[in-house]
């Protein structure tokens, strides 16, 4: 059973387009987190949520939007791609603050390629 | 604000010798400390964690880390490498709150034979 599973695992689009990502956590945690990781493997929060409810928006431009339907579920939408959107997208999971410790659980990543 | 500096993009050691990833952190606040190891086309994997208990703390694989507060230090060793160790190697800090885990750029360990 994966723990926290994204899809797709690869996209390939032009510039321009519109694309999504879903993530899915089954660890019971509350919080969701979407990281961007650059090619030379750098990795940058962009978003968190807490119980559905958006905590962290590190100045990311409004073309990303993330949402989440439910606590275990946070998906990333992306319009009108540019190049420097392809990067790898991590979401990642952990159990909150009253649980955790600020742990990690990732997903396989998605990597996202825009020509 | 918090930051994490590691010291090296790249490591290379010999099969069985001393494995050596330098980490400093900065933080106004008692952090929580991390070190996360990525295998190639995979996503990060938790290799041990500080929180304030014991200042040595061991992880999987052999791995261990010792939180310095006087060096801000959280330097990740294993006595004898092996082949399977080849990956990149990320520190990483949170705040108490948890919610924000800021990570550093990463060491990429090669292990030769």
């Amino acid at each position: 059973d994966t723990a926290v599973s994204q899809t797709p695992k690869y996209l390939v689009t032009q510039m321009g387009n519109d694309k999504s990502i879903k993530c899915e956590q089954n660890l019971g945690h509350d919080t969701m987190y979407w990281y961007k990781q650059d090619s030379k493997k750098f990795l940058k929060i962009m978003f968190s949520y807490n119980n559905k409810e958006l905590i962290i928006n590190e100045t990311v431009p409004n073309r990303f939007s993330p949402k989440s339907p439910d606590k275990a579920h946070l998906n990333l939408h992306i319009n009108s791609l540019e190049l420097g959107d392809s990067a790898v997208y991590f979401c990642a999971s952990s159990p909150g603050t009253t649980r955790g410790t600020g742990e990690l659980f990732f997903g396989e990543g998605s990597r996202l390629t825009v020509l | 604000a918090q930051s994490v500096t590691q010291l090296g993009s790249h490591v290379s050691v010999s099969e069985g010798a001393l494995v050596l990833l330098r980490c400093n952190y900065s933080s106004s606040v008692p952090p929580y400390l991390f070190w996360y190891v990525q295998y190639p086309n995979q996503g990060l994997q938790l290799l041990l964690k500080y929180t304030s208990a014991a200042t040595l703390v061991k992880g999987i694989n052999g791995f261990e880390a010792e939180f310095k507060k006087s060096e801000t230090s959280f330097h990740l060793t294993k006595p004898s490498a092996h082949m399977s160790d080849a990956a990149e190697y990320f520190c990483a800090v949170s705040d108490t709150g948890g919610f924000k885990t800021i990570f550093g750029a990463g060491t990429r360990l090669f292990v030769k034979a």
